[in-house]
Formats: structure tokens, C-alpha cells, sequence
């Protein structure tokens, strides 16, 4: 089945202590994206990936790390998290075609919650 | 840079009524624009997108509307079923290479049988 996975689902962990989000997809896509979502604000995005070690920052990147080795994982890291990254976490697949839009898939998300 | 505005932020409709979102952007360079349906505990899902160069687009009940000068595009469902409870989002874009998109707040659908 096509699909994006992240891990954990959820998370609960203490202000300081790295962790981090893993996400896959295993449809060949080139691009790869984080995004938090929270209420009132809508999904805003964190890093993206336009393929194998390429990375940029998107609207809200202050405070995370990404890294693309491979064409399937593009983990989200989180070196020293605070209560205000207390959000849901969306990653998201697609292909890349010039000049041509395609759809996004996104994974099912994972809760995190900074005490 | 793209700023999306979404309204309204909770909409509730009697089953097989209508039910219309709408969106208005800032960036008069953006030519795509997708909705998005959250159910519950998943993630957004691509209902249908529209590009700059068509004003309206049409999936069975689901219908998108763009007014480039205006700037707005609207979501709109027909004859709502239960099942189309969810939250939505619109999004719009011009950085194809970068993929890009930028999001509304979101509209919470409640469909009241």
C-alpha cells in the first residue's frame, strides 16, 4: 500500500531532551515536507526536501533539523525542544514534475507534547 | 510572501444542504490552489485542486471556484452527507519547483443529520 508513515504517533517528553520524528514514504518521491499544524493557524511549514541532500527551510524552521540521506526518510529533529513546539506534526510526500504541481500525501501525524 | 485567509473557521449544515468555504490570497502570482479534508485523527487528504488557468472545476458533489481578480477561490458541497464532516483547508501556491503551499486556518464542516 502507498503511504507515508511517521513514528511515534505520540509523544509526551520534558523541555531540553533531542528527539526525533521519523518519517517514510515508499512511493519514490522526490519531495518531502514537515508541517505543524495548530488550531487558528492552519499547517505551516517547517523544511523541505526537493530530493537526497537537498534541504530548505520553510515558513517556520527556528528550533529544527532535518536531514534527507535517503530518498525514502526524511526525519524531523528536534535538538532541544520547548513547550511552545507542543504541536501536531504532518509529513508529506509527493512527486516532482517541471513545471507541473502534483499531489501531496501526507502521514497520519504524531502528537507531541513538550512539558 | 503568500498569506491565505480561510472562512469561515466552523461552518455547521443540515444533511443535503450546501455548504460553501471560501479563501481569498495575497500573491497575485499564485496559479495553484488544492483543498485538503482532515477526518479525525488522520492526515490532510487532496479533494480537489483548481490551476489559474481554469475558473471552475468540478468533481461529482465537490466544485472549486477561482476569481483571479478578486483573488478568492471557494470549496463548495453539495447535497452533505455525514461522511463529509471534517475539517478542510484550502491552499495556494506559485513555487512549483519548491512545491511550496501555503495554508488557510481551516474550516470546520459539521454535517447535522
Amino acid at each position: 500500500e502507498a503511504q507515508v508513515t511517521q513514528n511515534p504517533r505520540y509523544l509526551i517528553t520534558v523541555t531540553g531532551k533531542k528527539l526525533t520524528v521519523t518519517c517514510s514514504q515508499n512511493m519514490n518521491h522526490e519531495y518531502m515536507s514537515w508541517y505543524r499544524q495548530d488550531p487558528g493557524l492552519g499547517l505551516r511549514q517547517i523544511y523541505y526536501s526537493m530530493n537526497v541532500e537537498v534541504t530548505d527551510k520553510g515558513d517556520v524552521p527556528e528550533g529544527y533539523k532535518v536531514s534527507r540521506k535517503e530518498k525514502r526518510n526524511f526525519p524531523l529533529i528536534l535538538e532541544s525542544p520547548s513547550p511552545n513546539q507542543t504541536s501536531l506534526y504532518f509529513c508529506a510526500s509527493s512527486l516532482v514534475t517541471s513545471g507541473y504541481w502534483n499531489e501531496q500525501f501526507f502521514g497520519p501525524g504524531t502528537r507531541l507534547t513538550v512539558l | 510572501g503568500e498569506n491565505v485567509e480561510q472562512h469561515p473557521s466552523t461552518l455547521s449544515v443540515q444533511e443535503g444542504d450546501s455548504a460553501v468555504i471560501k479563501c481569498t490570497y495575497s500573491d497575485s502570482a499564485s496559479n495553484y490552489f488544492p483543498w485538503y479534508k482532515q477526518e479525525l485523527g488522520k492526515g490532510p487528504q487532496l479533494i480537489i485542486d483548481i490551476r489559474s488557468n481554469v475558473g471552475e472545476k468540478k468533481d461529482q458533489r465537490i466544485a472549486v471556484t477561482l476569481n483571479k481578480t478578486a483573488k478568492h477561490f471557494s470549496l463548495h458541497i453539495t447535497e452533505t452527507q455525514p461522511e463529509d464532516s471534517a475539517v478542510y483547508f484550502c491552499a495556494a501556491s506559485n513555487h512549483q519547483g519548491a512545491q511550496k503551499l501555503v495554508f488557510g486556518q481551516g474550516t470546520r464542516l459539521t454535517i447535522n443529520p
